[in-house]
Parts: C-alpha cells; structure tokens; sequence
C-alpha cells in the first residue's frame, strides 16, 4: 500500500488562532478524505479532498471553518480555523486505493488551549 | 440513516483467549465493510470485505461478512497483549461511490498477560 505522512504529528495551540496539516503520499491517488476524530469518539469525516477543485464537506463541516487544498494527486492540507477547545481532535487523512481498500495517515493531534 | 454498531463496546480477557468482535450495519448502498485496529492515533488496515461467506485470514485474525443479515465478525486466536487496542469497523455505504465510510463506536479490547 502507499505509504501516507502527515505533519505535524501533534500541535497544542491557542484559541483564536489556525493550524494546517499536511498530508503526502507516496504514489498518486484518486481520492483523499480528511477525518476527525474527537476524544472517546470514533472517526468522522469531514470532507473529500478533489484535485483541483473544491472539497466536497459533509453535514456539520463548513468550508471556512476547515478549508482544504488539494493541489495534485499526491498532497492535500487541511486547515482548522479560529480554533476553539472543541476544536481538540485527532485529525487524520486517508487514501482510497485502486482496491477499495482505504489506508490512513499516523495522524495529527491537536490540542487547543 | 446509515449507521455501524459495533459490539461489545468493550471486551476484557486474557491471554490466549479467543475472541469475537461483532459489527452490523444499516446502509443505503453497501459496497465494503472495512475492520481497522487503532492503538494509538493512526487506524491500521486489517481487512476488507465485499462478498458473503468468504473468510478473510490474517494470521490470528479472520473475519467474515454475512449481507443477508448485515453483519461482520473479526475473530482473533490465541491472543496476546500486543492485540490489546480499539477495533473499528467501518460500512462504505456511499451512494455515487464517494467512498465515504461509517464508522462504528468501536470495541476497545484489553488482553491481560
């Protein structure tokens, strides 16, 4: 499978302020999503990454609040925006293969003060 | 709504047991269900599947899928402390083949020597 890095791999932060969160693989690939997953919760995800074009973002997830790039087939970031304590999350992005089989990054983990 | 149970929520044994970990689902539009082991931030890929009845074996891990009556079992053998983590399972369910995946709560499974 491709091999998928994410920095940083944590971050404590101050509210009011924006973090971004890189996310590369090693190989290209069709889809990137972007998931949180918030302390004694399982994932959720936030959106698909679309090379060049907007991220698609599902219910509860706005743009401004979570902007997303996707440049080419390889890299994507995710920015957290105005960041609060609710905000304290692991955040990781994820691969969708050829196979189907979905693969995931080690993760961010964020804390906001 | 679509949605992934998984159960128990929380398993307790102890070396060399044999346990089996439960997820059903409710989905639109079944594709794949995905079984994922996280011990710290990152989910790992352990199996995917599509089919009815096939088993998928992985060393001390097998799982199967039964769509006639929506569920999956992940089975681990003989188990060690190293296995001690939170199993995910996961439905992508999505219609248009977005790949979006449900997650369930997860099991957290504790091994004690």
């Amino acid at each position: 499978s491709a091999v998928i890095s994410q920095k940083p791999s944590r971050d404590i932060c101050q509210r009011g302020t924006s973090l971004t969160i890189q996310c590369q693989v090693d190989s290209q690939v069709t889809m990137m999503f972007w998931y949180r997953q918030q302390p004694g919760q399982s994932l959720t995800l936030i959106a698909t990454a679309n090379q060049g074009s907007e991220a698609t973002y599902e219910s509860g997830f706005v743009i401004d609040k979570f902007p997303i790039s996707r440049p080419n087939l390889t890299f994507s970031t995710l920015t957290v925006s105005n960041m609060s304590p609710e905000d304290s999350s692991i955040y990781l992005c994820s691969i969708r293969q050829a196979s189907y089989e979905q693969y995931f990054g080690p993760g961010t983990r964020l804390t906001v003060t | 709504e679509d949605k992934v149970v998984q159960s128990p929520l929380s398993l307790v044994v102890h070396e060399g047991d044999t346990v089996t970990l439960n997820c059903s689902y409710e989905v639109t539009n079944f594709r794949s269900l995905l079984w994922y082991k996280q011990e710290k931030k990152a989910p790992t890929f352990l199996f995917m599947l599509t089919s009815s009845g096939i088993e998928k074996k992985s060393g001390r891990l097998s799982s199967i899928l039964d769509k006639k009556e929506l569920f999956s079992i992940l089975n681990i053998t003989a188990t060690q402390t190293g296995d001690s983590a939170i199993y995910l399972c996961a439905v992508d369910g999505s219609s248009g083949n977005t790949g979006k995946l449900i997650f369930g709560q997860g099991t957290t499974l504790q091994v004690k020597p």
